[in-house]
């Protein structure tokens, strides 16, 4: 029963450092999201993937690389940390996002970042 | 600005009901949905409306939906502590859900 699996939790990176936040699903989900959690926010979109192969922006992407080799991995990359970076980042995954599904979205624990 | 709005604190005292808002833009989201966040852990979803419903019960749950209004409302019976934690009223859209900030929820005894 692991559902979404995030690692790490926790990471401090200092400005313009690289890093890779991973994510995995074993739930054979086709459909995969990274979200960042800012306080007093609601969840914004960075990236998704429809499948293995195929990813495509959200509403924040900048600063923020996606790849989705297999059906169970999506790793977000960080390339030059930026304090602006600092956040809760949250993977989650979806059987369906068919106009007209339920679409619900399992989510990670998260893995919080600072960058200073 | 958001697309989905919340108030940002609740307190409750335990054994009241809490009722928490949300409301709505986009009149065409097909399904709107109630997650819970714990300290430390990722949301899971709590319960979730048919857009062309206006209530749905699902045990101490009840949420009521005015799509004139486009305002959404989570009521929880008899609150507990272990409700204490963050809800997020999400809508539906074309391949995305849109969460508004999210409800911090406090249950005193």
């Amino acid at each position: 029963n692991a559902g979404v699996t995030q690692t790490p939790k926790f990471r401090i990176l200092k400005i313009g450092q690289s890093m890779t936040l991973q994510c995995t699903q074993d739930m054979n989900h086709n459909y995969m999201y990274w979200y960042r959690q800012d306080p007093g926010m609601g969840l914004k979109l960075i990236y998704y993937s429809v499948g293995a192969g195929i990813t495509d922006k959200g509403e924040v992407p900048n600063g923020y690389n996606v790849s989705r080799s297999t059906t169970e991995d999506f790793p977000l990359r960080l390339e030059l940390a930026a304090p602006s970076q600092t956040s809760v980042y949250f993977c989650a995954s979806s059987y369906s996002i068919v106009a007209g599904d339920l679409n619900i979205q399992y989510f990670g624990a998260g893995t919080r970042l600072s960058v200073l | 600005g958001e697309d989905v709005e919340q108030s940002l604190f609740l307190s409750v005292r335990e054994g009241d009901s809490s009722v928490i808002n949300c409301t709505y833009t986009d009149s065409s989201s097909t399904y709107l949905y109630w997650y819970k966040q714990e300290p430390g852990a990722g949301l899971q979803l709590l319960t979730y409306i048919f857009s062309n419903m206006d209530m749905k019960q699902d045990q101490r749950l009840t949420v009521l939906l005015n799509k004139k209004d486009k305002h959404l409302s989570l009521r929880i019976a008899d609150t507990q502590t272990g409700d204490s934690a963050i809800y997020f009223c999400a809508e539906r859209g074309d391949y995305k859900l849109s969460f508004g900030a999210g409800t911090t929820v406090t249950v005193r005894a």
